[in-house]
């Protein structure tokens, strides 16, 4: 079957811009992750979804830094105002449970703000 | 908070050989998991492996194994008659047994598999 599929695949954008960039997670999968992949601070959790919870907010580097999954499937990753420092490649990752469920990822959106 | 030490940046192996990657890490849980991540190129983060650490017994998948030593908080990854297409950043990764499991990653170790 299909895995978790993201896009856009490549964005850039200007310092100041806000950016959108979405997840589409394997059909039936109730959990939902975003990570961040940077040079400079490795692999970061940013946000977790399950089902109809409150989200796991508590890796947000920023207020700049939001996420909405609408209808418990697709999910939006939104950066305001965006900083040369959001440069990086971000990673969605779903699971059919949120524990102790395996972690399917998708191929990541690379962001580079100028 | 928990950690992942991978202190390997890089590694060669020549084609058919075997290869060891070290990972430690810091918790205070007596419960929780362990993950090794490839990720390619093209970026696709993709599961080795994973190991329970209530299991005493090693993790294996074909080629793949683990050494998971609870006490030393060690989890090295050995690949055994290594493949091109092995080339990659292995990513060492733990989770809490928690609501979410959210995972904490390792620095990552380049491994170039020669011809």
């Amino acid at each position: 079957g299909a895995g978790v599929s993201q896009s856009p695949s490549n964005k850039v954008t200007e310092k100041g811009k806000d950016v959108e960039l979405r997840c589409d997670p394997i059909s039936g999968h109730t959990a939902l992750y975003w990570y961040r992949q940077s040079l400079g601070q490795g692999l970061e959790f940013l946000i977790y979804f399950q089902g109809n919870s409150a989200p796991d907010k508590s890796g947000l580097p920023s207020d700049r830094f939001s996420a909405e999954r609408t209808g418990g499937s697709v999910s939006t990753l939104t950066i305001q105002r965006t900083q040369q420092e959001d440069s990086a490649v971000y990673l969605c990752a779903s699971s059919a449970q949120g524990f102790p469920g395996t972690q399917y990822f998708g191929p990541g959106t690379r962001l580079l703000v100028l | 908070a928990q950690t992942v030490t991978q202190s390997q940046p890089e590694m060669s192996v020549q084609e058919a050989e075997t290869v060891t990657l070290s990972c430690t890490y810091d918790t205070s849980e007596s419960n929780y998991y362990l993950f090794w991540y490839k990720q390619p190129p093209s970026r696709q983060m993709i599961l080795v492996i994973r190991q329970e650490a209530y299991k005493q017994q090693n993790a294996t998948e074909n080629r793949f194994s683990v050494n998971f030593q609870k006490a030393a908080k060690s989890f090295s990854l050995k690949i055994s008659d290594s493949q091109l297409g092995d080339t990659a950043m292995y990513f060492c990764a733990f989770s809490r047994l928690e609501y979410g499991n959210k995972l904490v990653f390792g620095a990552g170790t380049i491994l170039r598999v020669k011809s």
